[in-house]
């Protein structure tokens, strides 16, 4: 079983749409989620980042947090075309000192026209 | 610019040669991450950084990588002997760890390619 497992797409909504990106993780420790939006040939950028059950919402994104279920998501609001990229879900567990992110391998969205 | 900064931005060797990247994290950062990614995929683990001490290194790495922050300032990744494999994108990231949770930023990536 994968740690971060995300659905690879391609994820294709109509511009205007609601985009529902989701991914979940096995290690029931992790206690930090975040969502990196990608642009193929890119670094990751950091759009959102959640800690507690509940959501978050940040103008048009809003994170989604459920920790019993292991599940995290993201949903875009009024996708536009610049909203196509792949989206990596990543997840922090600390242990004393060792902190690292673990990545899924991305949902490739794409807003069409 | 004040964000993460990675130099060079792509770098073609020859199998066999070594390689040698840069990264100069966010200056008020004290942690710095390592982590490679090839098409189609998430980011993998390398290596990190609390100021000077190297903290983690991923039991995937093999010792032809290697990685230093001497100062607690910026830091160099080397990988000795390259190979077709190691053609990849190698990203740095930084943080502020204060021991609580805390939001990690990539720089622009170096693109290796071996041939």
């Amino acid at each position: 079983q994968k740690e971060v497992e995300q659905n690879s797409g391609p994820l294709s909504v109509p511009e205007g749409a609601i985009a529902s990106l989701n991914c979940t993780y096995s290690d029931r420790v992790s206690q930090s989620f975040f969502w990196y939006r990608q642009y193929s040939g890119k670094s990751p950028e950091l759009i959102m980042s959640i800690y507690s059950n509940g959501d978050k919402e940040d103008g048009r994104f809003t994170a989604q947090l459920n920790k019993a279920s292991q599940y995290v998501s993201l949903l875009i609001r009024d996708s536009q075309p610049s909203d196509s990229a792949t989206y990596l879900c990543a997840v922090n567990r600390y242990t004393g000192t060792a902190s690292k992110l673990t990545f899924g391998t991305g949902t490739r969205l794409q807003v069409t026209l | 610019d004040t964000g993460v900064s990675q130099d060079p931005r792509h770098k073609i060797t020859k199998r066999g040669q070594n390689v040698t990247f840069r990264c100069d994290p966010i200056s008020e950062h004290n942690r710095l991450y390592w982590y490679r990614q090839t098409l189609g995929q998430g980011p993998e683990f390398l290596t990190y950084f609390q100021n000077e001490a190297q903290l983690e290194k991923s039991r995937l790495l093999s010792d032809r990588f290697s990685a230093e922050r001497p100062k607690g300032s910026f830091s160099t990744l080397e990988i000795q002997r390259t190979e077709q494999g190691d053609s990849a994108m190698y990203l740095c990231a930084s943080s502020f760890w204060t021991g609580e949770n805390t939001e990690a930023f990539f720089g622009q990536g170096t693109r290796l390619t071996v041939v």
